[in-house]
């Protein structure tokens, strides 16, 4: 049971530079999350998809864009990446079904910008 | 403006001792929360909840209490173990106004358990 994958595990990203990370979960979970981890910060909510079709900024959604493809897929974009966009990114996935359920994270993604 | 604080950035404990993470929170709309591990190069695991409904829930060496009045929450960790160093995460979430679909989080405390 893969649980949630992201995909690249490490990137490198000159300034300017776009890229697309993503996530897929084979839960069958409605939600997804995208969160960045920075240090003295915790886990910051980017963009979330509260079921297929709907996506919503978080607390720092400037500087980049959602997808929710299908159930099991969510992306996430940078246009033009900048060195402070920096961090390392978490998708999630949970179950929301009117009961409260916790949230299952990916492994992560390291990214810098140079 | 941080709704969940975790305000002791680390916590040092000899093994076999008791280990006490606190966390605070201010908004009165959270209803559920969580405690999650995270190791490092590894994406956060989920630990122990709780609901509002209860003030104490237990899962093995792991006990969260949760204090509504005083927006307070502890997770104890007894017996702790060298495997248990790690950032532990307080999360909260809210039943109404769209915010039951998402957690917010804690800075975090790193917690070092020595043999």
């Amino acid at each position: 049971n893969a649980g949630v994958t992201q995909t690249p595990k490490f990137q490198v990203l000159k300034t300017g530079q776009s890229m697309t990370l993503q996530c897929a979960q084979d839960m069958n979970h409605n939600s997804m999350y995208w969160y960045r981890q920075d240090p003295g910060m915790g886990l910051r909510l980017i963009y979330y998809s509260a079921s297929e079709g709907t996506t919503d900024k978080g607390e720092v959604p400037n500087g980049y864009n959602v997808s929710r493809l299908n159930k099991r897929e969510f992306s996430l974009r940078l246009e033009s990446a900048a060195p402070s966009q920096t961090s390392v990114y978490f998708c999630a996935s949970k179950y929301f079904g009117g009961q409260n359920t916790e949230a299952f994270f990916g492994q992560g993604t390291r990214l810098t910008v140079v | 403006d941080q709704q969940v604080k975790q305000n002791s950035p680390s916590l040092s404990v000899q093994e076999g001792r008791i280990s006490i993470l606190n966390c605070d929170y201010t908004n009165s709309m959270f209803d559920y929360f969580l405690w999650y591990k995270k190791y490092p190069a590894e994406g956060p695991t989920f630990l122990i909840s709780i609901s509002s409904i209860k003030d104490k829930n237990e899962d093995g060496r792991f006990t969260v209490f949760l204090n509504k009045s005083a927006k307070h929450l502890s997770l104890h960790i007894v017996p702790s173990q060298p495997g248990d160093s790690a950032v532990y995460f307080c999360a909260a979430s809210a039943r109404s106004g769209g915010s039951n679909y998402k957690l917010t989080f804690g800075k975090g405390t790193l917690l070092t358990v020595n043999p």
